[in-house]
């Protein structure tokens, strides 16, 4: 049984530049949330993937996107970068939505300069 | 979602036990009490869930009295590598979306 898989692992981007990250969820898990992480402050969630279908959305604004496709493997995508958007993005696969049994992956850390 | 207090900060020596109490005095009735794990540059791991009375699995205890607007997360005989944030998060865990994690207690752990 494989965990969560997410890529890269870390990336430095521009400020103003668009940005994809990418994670691969635990097999048969079918949900996908996304977090972001900011130093020293706990994860905050920024939205839920189920079947596809975006089910859940934190306080982050539409430049924060995202994709499920049919192998549950997940995107997000952030456009127009901030620095503030500096931080560690975690994935999260379970097997359904509203179960507590997250699997996190080990993060892609973004550093925007 | 109920709020939760944990302390920020624990220090405690290798194989000393360790209790980590969480406040949540607005939990609800659907509500389930959860512990997180992580450590550096990774995700968070899940530890132990619960919703009453005592729950242990094979790293962990979790107390919840009556009331269940407190619980305590016991980790017996802690080592080096038991150093990290541990949160405890609130939530119906039949329907939460969401995971929402507040700042943690740093666990450091020292020989």
């Amino acid at each position: 049984e494989t965990g969560v898989t997410q890529s890269p692992t870390h990336l430095i981007k521009t400020r103003g530049q668009q940005v994809t990250l990418r994670c691969s969820s635990q097999s048969g898990h079918n949900t996908v949330s996304w977090y972001q992480q900011a130093l020293g402050q706990g994860p905050q969630f920024i939205f839920q993937y189920y079947r596809e279908e975006e089910n859940g959305r934190g306080n982050f604004p539409p430049r924060f996107s995202g994709l499920q496709f049919p192998n549950y493997s997940s995107e997000l995508n952030v456009n127009a970068l901030e620095l503030d958007d500096s931080a560690l993005y975690l994935c999260a696969s379970s097997l359904s939505q509203g179960s507590y049994g997250y699997t996190f992956g080990s993060g892609t850390r973004l550093t925007v300069v | 979602l109920a709020k939760t207090t944990q302390p920020i900060s624990m220090d405690s020596y290798e194989g000393q036990e360790v209790n980590i109490t969480c406040s949540h005095n607005n939990i609800a009735t659907n509500d389930y009490i959860t512990w997180y794990q992580q450590f550096p540059s990774q995700g968070p791991r899940f530890i132990i869930q619960g919703y009453k009375t005592k729950v242990t699995n094979e790293v962990a205890s979790l107390f919840i009295p009556a009331d269940r607007k407190s619980s305590t997360l016991s980790l017996p005989r802690v080592s080096l590598s038991d150093t990290a944030v541990y949160y405890c998060l609130v939530g119906d865990a039949g329907s939460a979306r969401q995971l929402t994690f507040g700042s943690g207690t740093q666990l450091t752990v020292l020989p």
